[in-house]
């Protein structure tokens, strides 16, 4: 199962918002609703920040938004923070019992 | 407080074995299905494994499939990837967690890391 396609790297200054994209295929990131979001601070474990598409875990800051649109899903943070500097990692149910990551976006804060 | 705590990795020659732990605490395994997620140094996530709540259904990767073999011990509230016919490409940091619809939930692991090299 390849691995979801992400952009290297996004920036943006502190307070503006920064959107990543995640595609996919037809077969995983178009055919569920079962798209997850990650952060992961460098040597931390990863950090679940949107799953279903859109939904937020309780905790995390309605600044974390996430979307999909036929086979590309994307993930909005708004009103940048320092301490969103991070990468970011979306998944997807791929079909047949299994998972698949997308290949990762490092954030930096300017 | 709700923990997940991996054991077992270190460091093992190419064809060798490990069997990984996750020992849970602060909730009851047996309601969740759980996953493996591996990482190497300096990459990216790579889902491993998936083992539904009562141990009867399992999921493997493409790359471990026939090599690895995810189980658990619910009375033990533990998790376990045994790792056979390994290779240097399996050298990672690998995590477990807990997933719900379709999402792995916090906390995570700090995972444990697997050196596999001669």
């Amino acid at each position: 199962q390849p691995a979801l396609t992400q952009p290297p790297s996004a920036s943006g200054s502190p307070g503006q918002s920064v959107t990543i994209s995640c595609t996919g295929t037809s077969s995983d990131v178009g055919g569920y609703n079962y798209v997850s979001w990650y952060q992961q601070h460098p040597g931390k474990a990863p950090k679940l920040m949107i799953y279903e598409v859109t939904k937020r875990p309780s905790g995390v800051p309605d600044r974390f938004s996430g979307s999909k649109s036929g086979n590309t899903a994307s993930l909005t943070v708004s009103g940048l923070q320092a301490e969103d500097e991070a990468d970011y990692y979306c998944s997807s149910y791929a079909g047949s019992n299994n998972f698949v990551f997308g290949t990762g976006t490092k954030v930096t804060v300017l | 407080e709700v923990q997940l705590v991996e054991s077992g990795g270190g460091l093992v020659q190419p064809g060798g074995s490990l069997r990984l732990s996750c020992a849970a605490s602060g909730f009851t395994l047996k309601n969740y299905w759980m996953h493996w997620v591996r990482q190497a140094p300096g990459e990216g996530l790579v889902w491993v494994s998936r083992i539904n709540a009562d141990g009867s259904g399992t999921d493997y990767a493409d790359s471990v499939r026939g090599r690895f073999t995810i189980s658990r011990d619910n009375a033990k509230n533990t998790l376990y990837l045994q790792m056979n016919s390994l290779r240097a490409e399996d050298t990672a940091v690998y995590f477990c967690a807990r997933e719900i619809v379709g999402a792995l939930t916090d906390p995570w692991g700090q995972g444990t890391l697997v050196t596999v090299s001669s």
